[in-house]
């Protein structure tokens, strides 16, 4: 069965510091997700893309978050400046016309 | 008060046993999902449903949209069973934002 693909899987990094956590969707779809759950918590949705452009987005994502697919494959998040309420585990999901939607595995950020 | 609440929060079952997770939701919807997150943190698409029953093997999802209500049913339990199951709907508002339950934890024991 396709996959999605995220890396890496850790991440450790210092307050303050930019991460960037990389995903590699399902090559035929169109839609690319990003949630995160902070440990011991829900899924949170944080932002949806579609047609190159952000198309809904939760609170949480604001301006120290930003999404890109810069090469019609890789769909990245980055984190500007990250604070100690940034750790969680990140799950990048994608789906295509059919509505079902693939999870990658996640990527644990620690942010010390 | 979430908007999507599941119970129980945790379940304990004996192999074979039919169990039972249900989902209720306060916001219209467009569609609702059935998730399943493994210890190790993976998060695997069970169902989606707007409508009526859907079945696949063991797993059997119902939604009754007028009583804002779903069940997840797993016939003949098994250890390997024994994950997380969450509930997230698409709001008719925001028709791509899942909005997540706090998930019921499973485990069957053999």
């Amino acid at each position: 069965e396709p996959e999605v693909t995220q890396t890496p899987s850790h991440q450790v990094t210092q307050m303050g510091q930019e991460v960037i956590l990389r995903c590699v969707p399902i090559s035929n779809h169109l839609y690319f997700y990003w949630y995160r759950q902070i440990l011991g918590q829900k899924v949170e949705f944080l932002v949806s893309f579609y047609n190159n452009e952000i198309s809904e987005k939760s609170e949480i994502f604001d301006d120290q978050f930003s999404v890109e697919r810069p090469d019609g494959s890789n769909f990245t998040l980055k984190i500007r400046s990250t604070k100690l309420e940034d750790s969680a585990m990140y799950f990048c999901a994608s789906r295509g016309w059919d509505e079902k939607l693939f999870f990658g595995s996640g990527t644990q950020l620690s942010v010390l | 008060k979430n908007e999507v609440e599941q119970s129980p929060q945790n379940l304990t079952a004996q192999e074979g046993e039919f169990i039972t997770i249900n989902c209720s939701y306060s916001v219209g919807i467009s569609a609702l999902h059935w998730l399943q997150q493994h210890p190790g943190g993976g998060i695997v698409s069970l169902f989606m449903l707007s409508s009526g029953k859907k079945k696949h093997g063991r797993l059997i999802a119902t939604i009754n949209i007028q009583e804002k209500h779903s069940s997840l049913h797993i016939t003949a339990s098994h250890p390997r069973d024994s994950a997380v199951y969450i509930c997230a709907v698409y709001s008719s508002y925001n028709t791509d934002k899942l909005i997540f339950g706090t998930g019921t934890r499973l485990q069957v024991f053999p």
